[in-house]
């Protein structure tokens, strides 16, 4: 049964730092991982998907990165700033699962002016 | 292009009643993905239905159900609830989600928030 952990739960840190979040999943055999940004008592809003053949997907001030063998992927969040305060999640989607997709329980950014 | 719609927004029931949400995909989208959010659990699949057809299923109980309409429109069902089935129940539409679409990203709706007293 895939496992996703994401680490820290919580985050704080001051506007304009450069910050990284962490997600590993137990089950190798994924066909994609997506990164979502969820707003309080809002929907989830996809910031990037990396298929298992890539290793890293831009957007902006993203980076996501996937290590299919070690079961992680990071994502890095460069010159924070107080908007990008919201819950980061982080999910896989299985070979032969369509789309169904397994979700870490979240990283709850705060960041402050 | 209209994004993922969900109705109703807001939701109170009382124990033992049933309820049922709806789910319209964005124009086009023939995969839709039910997920269940509480603060205990997280995010939980419940099911996802393509071409009218249940693809996909989660470890919830039978009094979880869904269908999908010909035009994609998706409802789910819960009945006889519980006060544990107190939750934000988001859907999420796709293309296809088939190995041909990889680069498929998934489009959540503002979800249902259901309350059971």
């Amino acid at each position: 049964k895939q496992e996703v952990t994401q680490i820290p739960a919580a985050l704080s840190v001051p506007e304009g730092e450069n910050l990284v979040l962490n997600c590993s999943f137990t089950d190798s055999a994924i066909y994609n991982l997506q990164w979502f940004r969820q707003d309080p008592g809002k929907g989830l809003t996809s910031l990037l998907l990396i298929q298992s053949s890539q290793r890293e997907q831009t957007s902006g001030r993203l980076n996501a990165s996937l290590d299919k063998s070690s079961g992680r992927s990071t994502l890095y969040i460069a010159a924070s700033q107080p908007g990008d305060s919201a819950t980061y999640l982080c999910a896989v989607g299985l070979n032969n699962a369509g789309n169904m997709l397994t979700f870490g329980g979240g990283t709850r950014l705060m960041v402050k002016p | 292009k209209a994004g993922v719609t969900q109705t109703p927004r807001y939701l109170i029931k009382t124990r033992g009643q049933q309820v049922t949400l709806s789910c319209s995909p964005i124009s086009g989208h023939r995969s839709v993905s039910w997920y269940q959010q509480t603060p205990g659990q997280g995010l939980q699949f419940l099911f996802e239905y393509f071409s009218e057809t249940q693809r996909n299923k989660g470890n919830f109980p039978g009094r979880f159900s869904g269908r999908q309409f010909s035009n994609s429109r998706s409802e789910m069902n819960v009945s006889t609830l519980e006060l544990g089935d107190s939750a934000l129940y988001l859907c999420a539409s796709s293309l296809t989600g088939t190995e041909r679409h990889r680069q498929e990203t998934q489009y959540f709706g503002p979800g249902t928030r259901l309350l059971v007293l």
